[in-house]
């Protein structure tokens, strides 16, 4: 089946500095795509989604960039603060399944140091 | 406005016994999703459930059940449990089965399978 992986699965940032998360997906017909910061302890938090026909997607010091040509989007945090420290997933919608499923990668886990 | 509750918080269970989990949806959505979240790994999707229909599945076995009430609150039921059974289990809301509606999750469920 069709699969969504992250190149990183750890990250190091300073406070203050810009971070750049990146997923590779594999779905070429992936319309939809999310990223969820996961908390040690906590369910999966929305912070911002885009569909396939935009490139890019501006939210509160996030940004996400998707690149279909070759099948691979990222998550800009700006200006990252400890709070931002958590475990962060992409995820497509899968359109092979009925319903709504949604297909995560492994997580890359940010860490914030002050 | 009241986002995505689950019960229990943790459970510890035996092999071959079965276990109910509980969710309640966000006010206003109709359609939960079921996920399990093994340690280290993304969430992997086990059904979606809109308006007391199974609206999708994933590749889980049938001992893996739901159910969906008419508050839309729903339960997933998992029969003969095995050691790999033990995982986060996280439900996750919806306003309605779109593909593009976003997936708000609850905390999950931490169950521990001896």
């Amino acid at each position: 089946g069709e699969s969504v992986g992250l190149h990183l699965p750890t990250l190091s940032v300073q406070e203050g500095d810009n971070s750049i998360i990146n997923c590779a997906y594999s779905n070429s017909a992936s319309d939809y795509f999310i990223w969820y910061k996961q908390e040690s302890g906590k369910g999966p938090q929305f912070i911002i989604d885009i569909r396939s026909n935009m490139d890019k997607r501006q939210g509160q010091r996030v940004t996400v960039l998707l690149n279909k040509t070759v099948k691979h989007l990222s998550l800009q945090i700006a200006a990252t603060q400890p709070g931002d420290s958590a475990v962060y997933f992409c995820a497509e919608r899968d359109d092979g399944q009925a319903g709504t499923a949604l297909i995560f990668g492994k997580g890359t886990t940010l860490s914030v140091s002050s | 406005e009241t986002g995505v509750t689950q019960s229990p918080t943790h459970l510890i269970k035996t092999r071959g016994q079965q276990v109910t989990l509980r969710c309640s949806s966000q006010s206003g959505h109709n359609t939960v999703s079921w996920y399990q979240q093994a340690l280290g790994q993304g969430p992997q999707f086990i059904f979606q459930y809109y308006r007391e229909e199974e609206n999708g599945r994933g590749n889980f076995p049938p001992r893996f059940s739901g159910l969906q009430f008419p508050n839309y609150s729903s339960e997933l039921n998992v029969n003969a449990l095995e050691l790999d059974d033990s995982a986060l289990y996280l439900c996750a809301s919806s306003l309605a089965a779109v593909s593009t509606d976003t997936q708000y999750f609850g905390p999950g469920t931490r169950l521990t399978v001896l």
